[in-house]
């Protein structure tokens, strides 16, 4: 049964960078077959994908956020990271990391980062 | 960007009875690329659903999927206690997105 926990930073100052880390186990990222990803959720609001790495490397990121942000993958720590630059009172929420292949059927805890001065 | 947008937002109902949630699509996205998931308080999302309708590992059977095109349903045959949460539809036919979510509420 795999796991995945989130760590970072719970608070970051407006125009800083977001930096969170996903840490699998049970699992192998670099045995292939699925996507590994971050996706947040404001509070008490809806979710939104952030955006995806497999463990070749290859991202995929949400339109809405590209330019801003940066997933990477270690694959001999079994992590994947999460950097989010140039951070507002908006991306303010509940960061979670998560596997997919047919769905997201692996989810973290999820970790509150708080952007405030 | 393709928009889900669920209905109705609230549904209040009664342990046992039959609860049918709405997912619509602003446009067509194919059946392999659709999924529900449950939310309760203070826990991430769980995967009911992938594929429009089948049902992820452990997922009751009183869970069910149905739909194509741009509109997609999730029907809970009998509700249990423990049924009473968030539900959330997702696509990733163009980019990836989630509807706003439907909360089971007890009547």
């Amino acid at each position: 049964q795999v796991q995945l926990q989130e760590s970072g930073p719970g608070l970051v100052k407006p125009s800083q960078t977001l930096s969170l880390t996903c840490t699998v186990s049970g699992g192998s990222i670099g045995s292939g077959g699925y996507f590994w990803n971050w996706i947040r959720q404001d509070p008490g609001k809806g979710l939104e994908w952030i955006g995806y790495i497999n463990y070749s490397g290859s991202t995929y990121y949400n339109p809405s956020l590209k330019g801003r942000v940066t997933i990477s993958v270690d694959t001999s720590k079994n992590q994947f990271s999460l950097k989010l630059s140039s951070v507002t009172a908006a991306d303010t929420a509940v960061y979670y990391c998560a596997r997919s292949a047919r769905g997201f059927d692996s989810w973290g805890q999820g970790t509150l980062v708080t952007v405030s001065s | 960007e393709i928009v889900l947008t669920q209905s109705p937002g609230t549904l209040s109902l009664s342990p046992g009875e039959r609860a049918t949630l709405s997912c619509r699509a602003s446009q067509s996205v194919s059946s392999s690329y659709l999924a529900w998931y449950q939310q309760k308080p203070g826990q991430a999302p769980r995967l009911l659903i992938y594929g429009a309708s089948s049902r992820a590992t452990g997922i009751p059977d009183r869970f069910s999927g149905s739909g194509s095109g741009t509109d997609f349903t999730l029907t809970i045959s009998r509700l249990e206690p423990e049924d009473f949460a968030v539900y959330y539809c997702q696509q990733h036919g163009s980019s990836l997105t989630f509807g706003g979510g439907t909360k089971v509420e007890i009547k």
